[in-house]
């Protein structure tokens, strides 16, 4: 069965600093490939998502996110936060399966001004 | 993007009682909707997935007796949480997919469920 690995649970940057969070992924074939965040209050909202092709991935808010299939990884990558992306970000994947996500432990962003 | 609403969005209830918590999809006809539960500080856990006018499909580890879903209609899933315990006790979420919206599925904002 696959699996995701975020292996930060909480990471703190000042506002304006660049951010990286990491995912690992554990599947014998390269998964589709997401990002989302979750505010509170607010649904799962999808920042990018990768299926083929390029393995640089633009998303919303600013944020991209490379897959390096030798590394298993897809990370998340902003060149400057802003206070309004704090908020928890999960990386996911679809085997294949129809849709059925499966998801890290997530990310807690704080942002310092 | 689409949206899909969650009602109630929190609920209390007492011990062995049932809560039924519904998932819209307000702007798509959503063929397949997902249920997962979210402990704090946890991932999401997928529970099961409904097809609309079919049985839900299960997770490992599920209980489908106590865990009833309903896909009875394009825009609607609901979950019962029957005879509640305070380890049931969490965060509900759903999320909808259609062919209208591609490959993406939509997340409703979640019910918190706290079973005293």
């Amino acid at each position: 069965a696959q699996s995701v690995t975020q292996p930060d649970i909480h990471i703190t940057v000042s506002e304006g600093a660049s951010l990286e969070l990491r995912c690992n992924y554990s599947y014998g074939a390269t998964p589709y490939l997401f990002w989302y965040v979750q505010s509170p209050g607010q649904g799962l909202q999808l920042l990018l998502k990768y299926f083929s092709g390029d393995t640089l991935v633009q998303g919303i808010k600013g944020f991209e996110a490379e897959f390096k299939r030798s590394q298993s990884s897809f990370n998340l990558r902003k060149p400057s936060v802003h206070w309004s992306d704090a908020a928890e970000y999960f990386c996911a994947v679809d085997a294949g399966s129809n849709y059925k996500l499966t998801f890290g432990k997530g990310t807690l962003l704080t942002v310092n001004p | 993007g689409a949206v899909v609403s969650q009602h109630p969005s929190w609920v209390i209830c007492k011990s062995g009682t049932s809560v039924k918590i519904e998932c819209r999809s307000l702007d798509f006809q959503a063929t397949t909707m997902f249920w997962y539960r979210q402990f704090p500080k946890q991932s999401l856990m997928l529970m099961a997935t409904s097809n609309e006018g079919s049985k839900a499909t299960y997770e490992q580890g599920v209980e489908k007796d106590k865990f009833l879903i309903n896909h009875a209609s394009l825009t609607l899933s609901t979950l019962t949480v029957t005879s509640a315990h305070p380890e049931d006790s969490s965060f509900y979420i759903c999320s909808a997919w259609g062919l209208a919206v591609g490959d993406e599925q939509f997340f409703g904002p979640g019910t918190r469920l706290t079973v005293l």
